[in-house]
């Protein structure tokens, strides 16, 4: 069974920066895509980043600059590293398997506060 | 950028009805759109992949149909465990994009 769990979020302030991990298991992860989907609070799903098993990296007009996705196939773990935080950019960050989203972590909360 | 809208935003309904959700997409995406569950603090939950591809081991109430600009969730015979948001996405091309999501309550 595919399993994902985030972690490494939490409060900081305006300006900031944050790394999030996301650890893989029960599948072969060095194979597949991965992406980074956010929720600000009560709101709808927002796409962030994607990262392909081959390198393709894609992210969204609104974290492009700030935000860089990683991985580490060794370690099966998936990673944001998020700088120049807004307080927009507060919201639950979910990673999921490949470009279609089959498989979902619990999610890491993040705010982004003074 | 490819918009997605859903209609109804929220929808109120009883046990054992049916309901259908429908997503739009600003252009044409084929087939390429899948359909999520999301109970209040839970991570999403693919149901449907491919537009009409059930999940292995999603009831088999929950249908999708559609391709090109146009597709539907159905929902036969509502259960108590049904009533949460719903969202399609695309994922036909980069960004990807959700639609704004359809609250489905108990009547």
């Amino acid at each position: 069974e595919k399993q994902l769990v985030e972690s490494g979020g939490g409060l900081v302030q305006p300006g900031g920066s944050l790394r999030l991990s996301c650890v893989a298991s029960g599948f072969t992860f060095s194979s597949w895509s991965m992406s980074w989907v956010r929720q600000a609070p009560g709101k709808g799903l927002e796409w962030v980043s994607y990262l392909s098993s081959t390198g393709t990296i894609y992210y969204a007009d609104s974290v492009r600059g700030r935000f860089t996705i990683s991985r580490d196939n060794a370690k099966n773990s998936l990673y944001l590293q998020m700088n120049s935080l807004r307080v927009d950019d507060t919201a639950t960050y979910f990673c999921a398997t490949g470009g279609g989203y089959g498989t979902w972590g619990p999610g890491t909360l993040v705010s982004v506060s003074s | 950028d490819i918009q997605m809208t859903q209609s109804p935003s929220s929808l109120s309904a009883s046990l054992g009805d049916r309901v259908t959700i429908t997503c739009r997409a600003s252009q044409a995406i084929r087939n390429d759109l899948n359909w999520f569950q999301q109970r209040p603090g839970k991570a999403p939950k693919r149901l449907i992949y491919d537009a009409t591809t059930l999940e292995s081991g999603v009831p088999s109430r929950f249908s999708g149909s559609g391709s090109g600009t146009e597709f539907t969730l159905t929902i036969n015979s509502l259960q108590p465990e049904d009533f949460a948001t719903y969202y399609c996405l695309q994922h036909n091309a980069y960004p990807r994009t959700f639609g704004p999501g359809t609250k489905l309550e108990i009547k």
